[in-house]
């Protein structure tokens, strides 16, 4: 079945530091959605991304789809301790009434 | 407030014990969702109802089940349970299930003891 995996699994940075996540799709996706879980939380949507090759930002926040729609990333330039969580991409396969797959997770921890 | 209600919030039991864990989806989505978040662990899709059938399955124990009702609230079912079955349990809806934005209910954190 569909797999979806990211890395790294954890990062640990200082405020004011640059981070990324990459997500890989073991499928072609039709959609990648990234979703924010702060700690004790619920996840939350940040974004969907569905062209092939799009890049979406959101302030400091900047998400990419892949061209092969396989891979996607999210970068956060400049974090601050309100970063701090894990963050979700979530995929759709590109055939059919598929479930979504969620990755397996970045856990961002930013020291002040 | 995503709109999704979760009931109960908080549950302790002990082995051998069933539960039932409830949900209600945001007004107007037809579609509801069951994940399973063990510590410090990824999401565990558990399985999909869209309009009162099964529509996908995951990685669901045959000791779960889940159904949804003609009013479109959801619940799981959880019996036999073990130890290992100790996790947040989050339901999620959305509009049609068709690759739409999910949005997630606060969860159930079980305990089992």
């Amino acid at each position: 079945g569909q797999q979806v995996m990211q890395i790294p699994q954890y990062q640990h940075v200082q405020e004011g530091e640059d981070f990324t996540t990459y997500c890989n799709s073991s499928t072609t996706l039709s959609n990648i959605q990234w979703y924010k879980q702060r700690p004790g939380g619920h996840p939350v949507f940040l974004i969907q991304l569905v062209k092939s090759g799009e890049v979406k930002k959101q302030k400091r926040l900047t998400f990419q789809f892949g061209e092969a729609k396989k891979n996607s990333s999210l970068h956060i330039t400049a974090t601050q301790t309100t970063d701090v969580g894990t963050y979700f991409c979530a995929g759709k396969e590109n055939t059919g009434f598929q479930k979504l797959v969620f990755g397996t997770g970045t856990r961002l921890l930013v020291s002040p | 407030d995503s709109g999704v209600t979760q009931t109960p919030k908080h549950l302790i039991t002990a082995t051998g014990q069933r539960v039932t864990l409830r949900c209600s989806p945001r007004s107007g989505d037809l579609s509801v969702y069951w994940y399973q978040q063990s510590l410090d662990q990824g999401l565990q899709f558990l399985i999909q109802y869209y309009n009162g059938e099964e529509r996908a399955k995951g990685n669901i124990l045959e000791r779960f089940s889940a159904q949804q009702f003609p009013d479109l609230h959801s619940e799981l079912n959880l019996s036999s349970l073990e130890l290992g079955d100790s996790a947040l349990y989050f339901c999620a809806s959305t509009r049609t299930g068709e690759g739409n934005t999910i949005y997630f209910g606060e969860g159930s954190w079980l305990t089992v003891v």
